[in-house]
């Protein structure tokens, strides 16, 4: 089993559209979540952290469900820029900054 | 005003060839690392240098080697380049003290072995 799962899509939709994205995680020690952006040939970048109590940040919603060791990423009102991998990110110890990322799963925002 | 900077941008070479890959950041970051991107978009660590001392290595062949002469530069070099290491390999840094936050990435090396 993968260390961090995610449905690698892609995911078409209409700009407009809410979109959500669930990720998984194996190490129930796991301690920290994150939310990174990967355009087309390009970097990773943070976009957001995931806090327990979940969190937003504009358009952008993250929830944790430590329970079920599952993560989840809403989209609300697509945008044509928000097309992109977004990659699942979970790291197991705060001292040794390994972070682990899933596959990603790819949006696609159409016109 | 870049970064993380990391040359070349594309590398393409024969099998049994060495390459080096070097990463610079000027952010004044303290921990450096090297992730591997491979065809499937899987990205796995690496090495890991904080203040040029290794903190992470990863079940890497030895055929690979990263060097860090100071805590700006991290450098990556492969020894007899075999297929399977074709991918793209992003070096990144991270803020001091916060290792597991906000890891800023280089804008990767396409490296083809053929």
């Amino acid at each position: 089993r993968k260390e961090v799962e995610q449905d690698p899509g892609p995911f078409n939709v209409p700009e407009g559209a809410t979109v959500a994205f669930n990720c998984t995680y194996s190490n129930s020690a796991s301690q920290s979540f994150f939310w990174y952006r990967q355009d087309c040939r390009k970097e990773p970048k943070l976009l957001m952290s995931v806090y327990s109590s979940g969190n937003e940040d504009g358009r952008f919603t993250a929830q944790l469900n430590r329970a079920s060791q599952y993560i989840s990423l809403l989209i609300r009102d697509s945008k044509l820029s928000d097309s992109a991998t977004y990659l699942c990110v979970v790291t197991i110890s705060s001292n040794t900054g390994k972070l682990i990322f899933g596959q990603g799963t790819t949006l696609q925002v159409k016109p | 005003d870049t970064a993380v900077s990391q040359t070349p941008k594309y590398l393409v070479t024969q099998m049994g060839n060495d390459k080096s890959i070097k990463c610079e950041q000027n952010l004044g970051h303290d921990t450096m690392y090297w992730y591997k991107q491979d065809s499937k978009k899987f990205l796995k660590i690496m090495f890991s240098y904080n203040n040029k001392e290794l903190i992470i290595n990863e079940t890497v062949p030895n055929r690979f080697s990263p060097k860090s002469p100071d805590k700006a530069h991290l450098n990556l070099h492969i020894n007899s380049l075999e297929l399977g290491d074709s991918a793209v390999y992003f070096c990144a840094s991270s803020l001091p003290g916060q290792r597991n936050e906000k890891l800023f990435f280089g804008s990767g090396t396409q490296l083809s072995v053929l």
